[in-house]
C-alpha cells in the first residue's frame, strides 16, 4: 500500500519568495512516479509537476521543481518567486508503476498555500 | 486542444435514488480514472477503464460502478446514494495510464 504524508496544512509566503511544500511518502515498490497538483476555489486539480522514481535529475516545470531524496522518501515542491495565482490546496500524490503504467494515484491531506501582497 | 471535460457541474440528489456522471478525455488520451474528494480531503481513488475494460478498483462498494464508450468518454454511476456520497467528483484521462489531467469536476449533495 501507498502512503503519502504532507504535514503542512496551511503555509503562508510573501509574493515574489520561494515556498518548499513538505511530501514524504511510503511505498515497497521499486518503480512509481511522483505527482503535484494545484487545487484553487474553483476545485479543478491542475498537473504541476512529475518524478520517476529512476529519474536521477530533480524535475522542473518553469518556478516548479521538485527536490527528490529518494533514500529519505521525500519529494517536496519548490516554488520560486510566489504569485498572487499561487494561492491554493497543493496535493502530493503518487502510483506504482508497473507494465500497465499509472493506474491508482494515491493523494496527501494537502497543504493550503497562501501568497501575501 | 480540449481538455477533459465533465458533467453536469453540479447535481442534488436525495438519498436512495441513483446519479450519472459524465467525463470526456483530453484530445488524444484513451485512459479515464474516477476520483471521489470528500470535503477537505484529498482525492480517492475509485476505478480506471482503459478499452472499455475497468483496469484497477479502489475501496469503493459495487454500488460505484462505470463504463467507458467505444469514443474513450466514461460514465460513473452511482445507486443507491447515501449522504456520504456527497463530495466533488473528478475525472482525469491520460494516454494508456501515464500522468493524469483531471477535470473541473461534478460537485454531487445528497439530501
Amino acid at each position: 500500500a501507498q502512503k503519502i504524508t504532507q504535514t503542512q496544512p496551511g503555509m503562508f509566503v510573501q509574493e515574489k519568495e520561494a515556498v518548499t511544500l513538505d511530501c514524504t511518502y511510503d511505498t515497497s515498490d521499486q518503480s512509481y512516479g511522483l505527482f503535484w497538483y494545484k487545487q484553487p476555489s474553483s476545485g479543478e486539480m491542475i498537473f504541476l509537476i512529475y518524478q520517476g522514481s529512476y529519474d536521477e535529475q530533480n524535475a522542473t516545470e518553469g518556478r516548479y521543481s521538485l527536490n527528490f531524496q529518494k533514500a529519505r522518501k521525500s519529494a517536496n515542491l519548490v516554488i520560486s518567486a510566489s504569485q498572487l495565482g499561487d494561492s491554493a490546496m497543493y496535493f502530493c500524490a503518487m502510483s506504482p508503476r508497473n507494465s500497465g503504467g499509472y493506474q491508482k494515484v494515491t493523494f496527501g491531506t494537502g497543504t493550503k498555500l497562501q501568497v501575501i501582497p | 486542444d480540449a481538455g477533459v471535460t465533465q458533467s453536469p457541474t453540479h447535481l442534488i440528489k436525495t438519498r436512495g435514488q441513483q446519479v450519472t456522471l459524465r467525463c470526456s478525455p483530453k484530445s488524444g488520451h484513451d485512459t479515464v480514472s474516477w476520483y471521489q474528494q470528500a470535503l477537505g480531503q484529498g482525492p480517492q481513488f475509485i476505478f480506471q477503464y482503459y478499452e472499455e475494460e475497468e483496469r484497477q478498483r479502489g475501496n469503493f462498494p459495487d454500488r460505484f460502478s462505470g463504463h467507458q464508450f467505444p469514443n474513450y468518454s466514461s460514465e460513473l454511476n452511482v445507486n443507491a446514494l447515501l449522504l456520504g456520497d456527497s463530495a466533488l467528483y473528478l475525472c482525469a484521462s491520460s494516454l494508456f495510464s501515464d500522468t493524469q489531467y483531471f477535470g473541473p469536476g461534478t460537485r454531487l449533495t445528497v439530501l
